[in-house]
C-alpha cells in the first residue's frame, strides 16, 4: 500500500517563528510534490509544488525534498495567525497519474 | 484564474436516494478526480477521469459510478445512497504540462459538497 504519512500535529508556534511540517512516502517512483493547505471547512489549496531534489522558495513558503530518504517538508518563515490551517502532503502516484494524499498536520499560530 | 465549481455546497438525502454531484471546470483540463474527505480519514480518491467518456476506479468506488460526457463536467452518483456516505465531497480538475520525465502537474479542488444522509 503506496502511504504518505505525517504528523497529525497540532503543531503550535508563536507568531514570527518558523513552522516545520514534514512528509515521507513509500513509493520510489513518485516525481511530484505538493503542499496545499486547508483552512477549517474549505477546500485543499495549492501553495508550493516541488519536482527536484533541494529546495524550492517561494515567498514566506519553502519546500525540501530529498528523495533518497523520500522525504519533503514544509517550512513557513515569520508565521502568522492566518497560516493557521491544516497542511496536507499530496505525492504522485506514478505510472497512475494520481495524487495520495497525506491525512494533513494542523498548524495553529499563536499571536 | 482556474475556476472548478460544485453544484451545490450543502445536501441533505435520505438512504436509498439516487443522488447526482455535479463539477464543472472551466479551463479545459482533461483530468478530473472526485474524493472524499471524512476526519481521521483524510482525503480518499473515488474515482478519476482523464479524458471524455473515460473514467478509472480510485481507491474507494463501491456505491458510486462517474458520468464524463464533456469534457468540463464531471458527475459523481451515488445509485443508492447510505448513511456511511455522508461526507464531504471534493471535486478536483488538473492540468498538465511538460514531457514524459519532466511533467509538471497542477491540480486544483471544487469548493466542496458537503453531504449529510440521514
Amino acid at each position: 500500500q503506496k502511504e504518505v504519512e505525517q504528523n497529525s500535529g497540532p503543531l503550535s508556534v508563536p507568531e514570527g517563528a518558523i513552522a516545520s511540517l514534514n512528509c515521507t512516502y513509500s513509493d520510489r517512483v513518485s516525481q511530484s510534490f505538493f503542499w496545499y493547505r486547508q483552512y477549517s471547512g474549505k477546500s485543499p489549496e495549492l501553495i508550493m509544488s516541488i519536482y527536484s531534489n533541494g529546495d524550492k522558495e517561494d515567498g514566506r513558503f519553502t519546500a525540501q525534498l530529498n528523495k533518497a530518504s523520500q522525504y519533503v517538508s514544509l517550512l513557513i518563515r515569520d508565521s502568522q495567525p492566518s497560516d493557521s490551517a491544516t497542511y496536507l502532503c499530496a505525492v504522485n502516484r506514478g505510472s497512475q497519474g494520481n495524487l495520495i494524499f497525506g491525512k494533513g498536520t494542523k498548524l495553529s499560530v499563536k499571536p | 484564474d482556474v475556476k472548478v465549481t460544485q453544484s451545490s455546497r450543502y445536501l441533505v438525502k435520505r438512504t436509498g436516494e439516487k443522488v447526482f454531484l455535479e463539477c464543472v471546470q472551466d479551463m479545459d483540463h482533461e483530468n478530473m478526480f472526485w474524493y472524499r474527505q471524512d476526519p481521521g480519514l483524510g482525503l480518499r480518491l473515488i474515482y478519476f477521469s482523464y479524458d471524455v467518456k473515460m473514467k478509472e476506479k480510485g481507491d474507494i468506488p463501491e456505491g458510486y459510478s462517474v458520468s464524463r460526457e464533456k469534457k468540463e463536467r464531471f458527475s459523481l452518483i451515488l445509485e443508492s445512497a447510505s448513511t456511511n456516505q455522508t461526507s464531504m465531497y471534493l471535486c478536483a480538475s488538473r492540468t498538465d504540462s511538460g514531457s514524459s520525465g519532466n511533467l509538471r502537474e497542477t491540480q486544483y479542488f471544487g469548493p466542496g459538497t458537503r453531504l449529510l444522509v440521514l
